[in-house]
């Protein structure tokens, strides 16, 4: 079974642009999370969604941040405009039931210049 | 905010030494205890998730136990080799889906 698939893996863009961070998670999942790993706040979670629908968001940064889960097999994570403080790590996992592991897809490595 | 904590937040030992390490957390409204295990350049992955107290797991030779009423949880590695070496993040449930992960322990097993 293929796991949860991100792309890019790594993109490098100037401050100002847009920037869309993509994720498919495992089919049959019905949670997906947004994730950010930076040195000095390791890995903080951004946003949720449950059956495609924001449940919380309280952990994305400001209005430059956005996600959308438009159906069941994939999200996207916008951050218009882009700033250097952004660069970072960003996961995606998804999982089924409440106490069920999470399962990771690779990241993208994101550096704003 | 939710203090997960663990420690050391790194540890060298040698080949074939056992080693253990904590992930401490506020043990009201808990639900659930992972832990996972993370290489560089990798992403996360699953080792164990855990929900009662007294609650002991084993995968080959990592085992960690739970204690949900004092708050910890410990990871133990016996008998080290160098491909354990990365990162073990522990992560708690305590409002039913999202993870509050700690700042980690990275594990270097030298040959």
């Amino acid at each position: 079974d293929a796991g949860v698939i991100q792309s890019p893996r790594h993109e490098v863009t100037e401050m100002g642009q847009e920037v869309t961070l993509r994720c498919k998670p495992i089919s049959g999942h019905d949670y997906l999370f947004w994730y950010r790993q930076t040195m000095m706040r390791g890995l903080e979670l951004l946003i949720y969604f449950n059956n495609n629908v924001p449940i919380d968001d309280s952990g994305m940064p400001e209005d430059r941040f956005s996600a959308k889960m438009p159906n069941a097999s994939f999200s996207t994570l916008k951050i218009q405009p882009s700033e250097p403080r952004d660069s970072a790590v960003y996961f995606c996992a998804s999982r089924t039931g409440v106490n069920q592991p999470q399962h990771f897809g690779d990241g993208t490595r994101l550096s704003i210049l | 905010i939710l203090n997960v904590e663990q420690s050391p937040q790194s540890l060298h030992v040698q080949e074939g030494d056992s080693t253990n390490f904590t992930c401490s957390f506020p043990s009201s409204n808990f639900y659930a205890l992972h832990w996972y295990r993370w290489e560089t350049a990798k992403s996360p992955e699953a080792l164990f998730v855990m929900t009662l107290n007294g609650d002991e797991k084993k995968k080959g030779r990592i085992s960690a136990t739970l204690n949900t009423k004092e708050g910890y949880s410990y990871l133990y590695i016996k008998g080290s080799q160098p491909e354990d070496s990365a990162t073990y993040l522990c992560a708690l449930n305590n409002a039913g889906n999202m993870l509050t992960f700690g700042g980690g322990t990275r594990l270097m097993v030298k040959p």
